[in-house]
């Protein structure tokens, strides 16, 4: 499945320094996410763009700071992070405002804050 | 509030069942199940809508109890490739397309 393609797939990074996640659908979606999954805990959704517009911030620390240039592109820009936001970040599309929407991951980032 | 799964882990030979739960204190809207592998992007299996429908995947097939708020996941004659960490996802009542709240997820582990 290559519809959900994100870049790097493994980052490490220190608590100084400054990164970017990227994430890209080919599927025509109107809809990206961003999720961060850690061992042992439920997916968490951290943001929500819908035809490019952020409509959804779950309270994520400001540590972490997305961008959606347009419906194909997703990134998530990371700096001063802490060691506990070493996790795997999962990036989703979806076509968004129909009735049976349906979220489509990307193989996701594992990234490890030293 | 995110639906709770049951149960956290199962352990199965070839070809045995298995039945996974998800349960949620909300009205429901769907219910989304996917499937997880070590390491690999979770995998979308099938969606729920509320209306008591059941749905059929090969030999995973699930139900949504609209009155209970509860979708069922069932696998019959399990295969070695049906092993991975299984997620409900659900949305709420009223909104048909947007944010998913996930359980904590059902770890299978099918043995030959």
């Amino acid at each position: 499945e290559t519809g959900v393609t994100q870049t790097p797939r493994h980052l490490v990074m220190g608590m100084t320094n400054k990164k970017s996640l990227k994430c890209e659908q080919h599927l025509g979606h109107n809809a990206m996410y961003w999720y961060k999954q850690s061992a042992k805990k439920p997916l968490e959704l951290m943001f929500v763009y819908n035809f490019k517009e952020q409509t959804e911030n779950n309270s994520v620390p400001s540590r972490f700071s997305p961008e959606c240039p347009n419906s194909s592109h997703l990134f998530l820009h990371l700096h001063t992070l802490q060691p506990e936001d070493s996790a795997l970040y999962l990036c989703a599309s979806s076509q968004g405002q129909i009735s049976t929407d349906t979220q489509y991951f990307g193989p996701g980032t594992r990234l490890t804050v030293l | 509030q995110q639906p709770v799964q049951s149960p956290q882990a199962v352990i199965l030979r070839e070809g045995e069942d298995a039945v996974i739960n998800c349960s949620s204190s909300k009205a429901l809207y769907s219910v989304h199940w996917y499937r997880q592998k070590h390491g690999e992007a979770p995998v979308f299996l099938m969606i729920l809508l509320k209306g008591g429908e059941q749905k059929g995947h090969e030999k995973i097939s699930a139900s949504f109890n609209e009155k209970k708020q509860q979708s069922s996941l069932y696998l019959t004659a399990s295969q070695l490739s049906y092993s991975g960490t299984y997620f409900c996802g659900t949305r709420a009542g009223g909104t048909s397309y947007g944010k998913l709240t996930f359980g904590q997820g059902t770890i299978l582990t099918v043995h030959p």
